[in-house]
């Protein structure tokens, strides 16, 4: 079965420093990996994904991610965070064996910023 | 967000009344999925949908069932609802491709009294 651990509950980050949320997942076959971001009182907004290629992949709002293989690790990192990144961040895996239907989320990550 | 709207955004009932959650697309998509959002849990699939009337179980569907008459409907049905029901529930679109992505309404959050 295919899973994704975020082993940070919650990450405290001054204003302009920068960052790195760490995603582990376990999946059998080539994964479908995804970074989504959830303001708080609304939906989850897609930040970024990694489907086959270049395995450091950019998204919206200044966040990248790298594809890790050999340590089955997806972590997301910004150069410098601002206030408006404060939210909380979920990663997830799903696959072309399974489709759309198999998107297993983690436990999410709140992501606090100080001044 | 993305053309796909849940209602109603919050609710409080009693145990044991019944609950219908609603969401509605307007992207023509296939694929369309329920959510319960629980501390420490994540996101887990309750059901999804694959069309018109074709519908499947998730991760946690005990005491839910869904139905899809139209493309753009996709209903949450809670036939009696329990205090372990409480939670966020989102609603997520997608198209029919293996690389498509998935889009998520903003939530409702229901609380079971």
């Amino acid at each position: 079965a295919q899973s994704v651990t975020q082993p940070d509950i919650h990450i405290t980050v001054s204003e302009g420093a920068s960052l790195e949320l760490r995603c582990n997942y376990s999946y059998g076959a080539t994964p479908y990996l995804f970074w989504y971001v959830q303001s708080p009182g609304q939906g989850l907004q897609l930040l970024l994904k990694y489907f086959s290629g270049d395995t450091l992949v950019q998204g919206i709002k200044g966040f990248e991610a790298e594809f890790k293989r050999s340590q089955s690790s997806f972590n997301l990192r910004k150069p410098s965070v601002h206030w408006s990144d404060a939210a909380e961040y979920f990663c997830a895996v799903g696959g072309l064996n399974f489709g759309n239907e198999k998107l297993t989320f983690g436990t999410g990550t709140r992501l606090t910023i100080i001044p | 967000d993305a053309g796909i709207t849940q209602s109603p955004r919050h609710k409080v009932t009693e145990t044991g009344t019944p609950v219908t959650l609603r969401c509605h697309q307007t992207e023509n998509h296939r694929y369309m999925y329920w959510y319960r959002q629980d501390p420490g849990h994540g996101l887990r699939l309750i059901h999804y949908s694959y069309g018109v009337k074709d519908t499947d179980k998730g991760e946690v569907s005990d005491g839910y069932s869904v139905s899809r008459s139209k493309t753009e409907d996709f209903l949450l049905t809670l036939e009696s609802a329990t205090s372990s029901q409480t939670s966020v529930y989102f609603c997520a679109m997608s198209g029919a491709g293996t690389e498509d992505i998935q889009y998520f309404g903003a939530g409702t959050r229901l609380s079971v009294l």
